[in-house]
């Protein structure tokens, strides 16, 4: 089946740092990837919604400059946490979709754990 | 504004029992989908089961079955014969059609008793 990865699994950084989050498909294209964030004991919020080759669309009340995504290929995409804060320390989780399938093939990744001190 | 409610934050099942999750939700839309998510201690979201809001028979799958009661925004989630591998964060989400967009609910987790 596909499968789609994250790194890192987890990452710990200081108050004012940069972090970035890979989220890949490892055997399948993906025109579109998705960013959710969970915190503890919640439901997956979704972020922004990343197409290849074009600027990301941000869900409301996500601060875009802070969360920036980058898609630059069919099988990357990345988030950065920009000047990381503790408020910001969260569960991290990407899906993909492979082009040509339904809104609802969407294969999650495992998900990074963000931990900011 | 669509909303996804699970009242149960946490169930508890006997192994070979089964179990029913309770998940309600509401959306002005009518063409729409419910969907059962899984999410193991791995944090590895599985699809579990799928229900498209036109169709009045219940989406099954194995031993999952759902309970969908449109006039009443209700979806429940029964799992029959639970094994020690059912144990897990469980998801109750809502996408309209037309967008990628899922609505989760807040989860509840399910601890399978040996």
């Amino acid at each position: 089946g596909a499968v789609v990865s994250q790194h890192p699994s987890w990452v710990i950084c200081k108050s004012g740092t940069s972090v970035k989050i890979e989220c890949r498909s490892l055997d399948f294209q993906a025109t579109t990837m998705f960013w959710y964030r969970q915190f503890p004991k919640q439901s997956l919020m979704l972020m922004a919604t990343s197409n290849e080759g074009s600027k990301a669309t941000y869900e409301q009340g996500v601060e875009k400059d802070k969360f920036l995504i980058n898609h630059a290929s069919l099988t990357l995409s990345t988030l950065t946490v920009t000047s990381a804060h503790p408020e910001d320390s969260s569960f991290y989780i990407c899906s993909a979709r492979p082009p040509g399938t339904s809104a609802d093939t969407q294969y999650f990744g495992p998900g990074t754990r963000l931990t900011v001190l | 504004a669509q909303t996804v409610t699970q009242s149960q934050p946490e169930m508890s099942v006997q192994e070979a029992e089964t179990v029913t999750l309770s998940c309600t939700y509401d959306t002005s839309e009518s063409d729409y989908y419910l969907f059962w998510y899984k999410q193991p201690p791995s944090r590895q979201m599985i699809l579990v089961i799928r229900q498209e809001a036109y169709k009045q028979q219940n989406a099954t799958e194995n031993r999952f079955s759902v309970n969908f009661q449109k006039a009443a925004k209700s979806f429940s989630l029964k799992i029959s014969d639970s094994q020690l591998g059912d144990a897990a964060m469980y998801f109750c989400a809502l996408r309209t059609s037309g967008t990628y967009k899922y609505i989760f609910g807040t989860g509840t987790r399910l601890k399978v008793l040996a």
